[in-house]
């Protein structure tokens, strides 16, 4: 039982477009999301974050906005870069240490 | 600084074999994670270390999974009889201290495991 769900496998986007990467997920009791970014070969790396009492995070050219309503949270990358051509996790904490994380999105971002 | 070491990078062993993989946390963090990583899919959480202790260990699909973390810095990962279905990537984690809701965890770049 998936708790934390990405439903689209990838992304193809111009440069200098919007990417906007869709999460889903069922479990009520998360209060904090993040976002991962993994290159091949290479661990995930923390990329942002927002606590279920926000609706929105900013951080340069990303930004997370949360809906609780739905249980969906999305990621903006604007403007698009190629070297933001990557593996976008979203993840999800309980209160506790265990986060659980999406199947990922493969964003391409073309030149 | 030095970033979080895994070794090997790579294992190729036979099934019912036994394997270790090894992880060098980032000096300082007392916060350790081991997480599996299956094709196609995220990281799946297996177990948490503070300190020297494991917190949480109900990630860890059956008893043939074992890790240690003896002195509370690097942590060991092991599998005994291993199986085809154990092939994936073997991903640790670390984090400055417990928590995790604010605390970033910092990856390795992890170990491939392939179980012929």
């Amino acid at each position: 039982d998936q708790q934390v769900k990405q439903n689209s496998p990838s992304l193809s986007v111009q440069e200098g477009r919007i990417s906007i990467l869709n999460c889903d997920y069922t479990n009520s009791m998360f209060d904090y999301f993040l976002w991962y970014k993994k290159y091949p070969a290479e661990g995930p790396t923390f990329l942002i974050s927002i606590s279920s009492i926000k609706d929105k995070n900013e951080d340069g050219r990303f930004t997370v906005f949360l809906n609780k309503s739905a249980k969906h949270l999305s990621l903006h990358i604007v403007p698009s870069q190629p070297g933001d051509s990557a593996v976008y996790f979203c993840a999800a904490l309980t209160g506790g240490f265990k986060t659980i994380f999406g199947a990922g999105t493969r964003l391409f971002v073309k030149a | 600084g030095a970033g979080v070491s895994q070794t090997p990078s790579n294992k190729v062993t036979e099934k019912g074999k036994y394997v270790e993989l090894r992880c060098d946390p980032i000096s300082g963090h007392t916060a350790l994670y081991w997480y599996r990583q299956s094709l196609g899919q995220g990281p799946e959480f297996l177990i948490y270390f503070q300190g020297t202790g494991a917190a949480d260990d109900s990630g860890l699909p059956n008893d043939r999974f074992f890790a240690v973390r003896p002195e509370g810095s690097v942590s060991t990962l092991k599998i005994q009889r291993t199986e085809r279905g154990d092939s994936a990537v073997y991903l640790c984690a670390s984090s400055l201290v417990a928590g995790g809701r604010t605390d970033t965890q910092y990856f390795g770049p992890g170990t491939r495991l392939t179980v012929l």
